[in-house]
């Protein structure tokens, strides 16, 4: 069965440190991968999306993700964060033999220190 | 571009009601929405897919005669909750699919739903 692991419940990190969430992803064809954030109360917002070519992509905030498909991962990270980064952060993976519907992870909660 | 809307953001019911939550695709034409529900401090779930002019397809455990769904045309999708209960309260979200590009969808703000 198609699924989406995000391992880390709440991550806490220091404004101006780094930041590596993981997302990891169980089926054997390659997926269509993203990265939603979700402020309280709001919707989502896509921040980065991989489709194919450069496994490495830019998004939205200064966010980056790396593609692996040996690790079967989706990993986000971002250089620098900034107090207005705290949120809930969901990975998600689509398939083409399941129409493209999204598969959530269980998302992480960014805390940011000041 | 690929603005998604939904209204109400906000609905307070009394138990035994139904209410109508509506999706709009403002800026493109949506075949196919989605409607999610989330729970607080939870992932989203799928509930349907709705694809305009068919029949919405259930998620196994939703109730369709609950959750009524309708794709009337090519930009709006609407969800009914019918004789709504507490336990229905919730955040509610609709997202879209354009004609092109299949496998990306565009969210909408989402609706809170509470029932008393």
């Amino acid at each position: 069965a198609q699924s989406v692991t995000q391992p880390d419940i709440h991550i806490t990190v220091s404004e101006g440190a780094s930041l590596e969430l993981r997302c990891n992803y169980s089926y054997g064809a390659t997926p269509y991968l993203f990265w939603y954030v979700q402020s309280p109360g709001q919707g989502l917002q896509l921040l980065l999306k991989y489709f194919s070519g450069d496994t490495l992509v830019q998004g939205i905030k200064g966010f980056e993700a790396e593609f692996k498909r040996s690790q079967s991962s989706f990993n986000l990270r971002k250089p620098s964060v900034h107090w207005s980064d705290a949120a809930e952060y969901f990975c998600a993976v689509a398939f083409m033999d399941s129409s493209y519907k999204l598969i959530f992870g269980s998302g992480t909660r960014l805390l940011v220190r000041p | 571009g690929a603005v998604v809307s939904q209204h109400p953001s906000r609905v307070i019911c009394k138990s035994g009601t139904s209410v109508k939550i509506e999706c709009r695709s403002l800026d493109f034409q949506a075949t196919t929405m989605f409607w999610y529900r989330q729970f607080p401090k939870k992932s989203l779930m799928l509930m349907a897919t709705s694809n305009e002019g068919s029949k919405a397809t259930y998620e196994q455990g939703v109730e369709k005669d609950k959750f009524l769904i309708n794709h009337a045309s090519l930009t709006l999708s609407t969800l009914t909750v019918t004789s709504a209960h507490p336990e229905d309260s919730s955040f509610y979200i609709c997202s879209a699919r354009g004609e092109t590009a299949s496998y990306e969808q565009y969210f909408g703000p989402g609706t809170r739903l509470t029932v008393t």
